[in-house]
């Protein structure tokens, strides 16, 4: 069964550095998102992602964060000066379609800012 | 913003019992998914809720949309071992927005005790 798959599992980073967290959706999947879970909370959307431009994002993403879809099979998120707070799972999402409405995640990359 | 509000916050049962957890919103969702999450991973998608009353089994999990299209429940009968985890729902408030931003719940950590 097709999976989302996200690199890497871990990623440990000064403050300040910049992190890529990359994801594979679904191949025949459209629409695409980017999730954070700080330890011990809720999901939290911070974007979405369709025909190459952001549909919507969240107050959560600011101008530190940028997403891209370099080629035809990855998607990235990328914080350009961690923050301490950035420290959390992110997980990448894809779904098929518009009128599809499910969801479907990857494993997330846990962060570390130190 | 949106905000559901999942319960109880925590379950501690007996191998063999039935489970029911559900959330609630004050404002009106167009769908809703149940996702168990495992520690260290992502989120998976259990059952996917789009009509409003609309009852779903997968197995031992039956989740229902409800009638009001504010709540949603789930249940899981005869629990094992296996299904300990933490459980969220997820919903996609109505009007829809342009990126289809799910909203989570705060999770149910299920604890379930051979």
């Amino acid at each position: 069964e097709p999976e989302v798959t996200q690199t890497p599992s871990h990623q440990v980073t000064q403050m300040g550095q910049e992190v890529i967290l990359r994801c594979v959706p679904i191949s025949n999947h459209l629409y695409f998102y980017w999730y954070r879970q700080i330890l011990g909370q809720k999901v939290e959307f911070l974007v979405s992602f369709y025909n190459n431009e952001i549909s919507e994002k969240s107050e959560i993403f600011d101008d530190q964060f940028s997403v891209e879809r370099p080629d035809g099979s990855n998607f990235t998120l990328k914080i350009r000066s961690t923050k301490l707070e950035d420290s959390a799972m992110y997980f990448c999402a894809s779904k098929k379609g518009y009128v599809q409405e499910t969801q479907y995640f990857g494993p997330g990359t846990r962060l570390l800012v130190l | 913003g949106q905000q559901l509000n999942q319960s109880p916050q925590s379950m501690f049962i007996q191998e063999g019992e039935d489970v029911s957890m559900n959330c609630t919103s004050s404002s009106i969702f167009n769908t809703w998914l149940w996702y168990k999450q495992d520690p260290g991973e992502g989120p998976v998608l259990l059952i996917a809720l789009y009509k409003a009353g609309e009852l779903t089994s997968n197995g031992r999990l039956t989740a229902q949309f409800g009638i009001t299209r504010k709540d949603s429940f789930l249940n899981i009968s005869a629990s094992i071992p296996s299904d300990v985890g933490i459980y969220f729902c997820a919903g996609l408030p109505a009007p829809q927005t342009s990126g289809s931003r799910l909203t989570f719940g705060e999770g149910t950590q299920l604890t379930v005790n051979p």
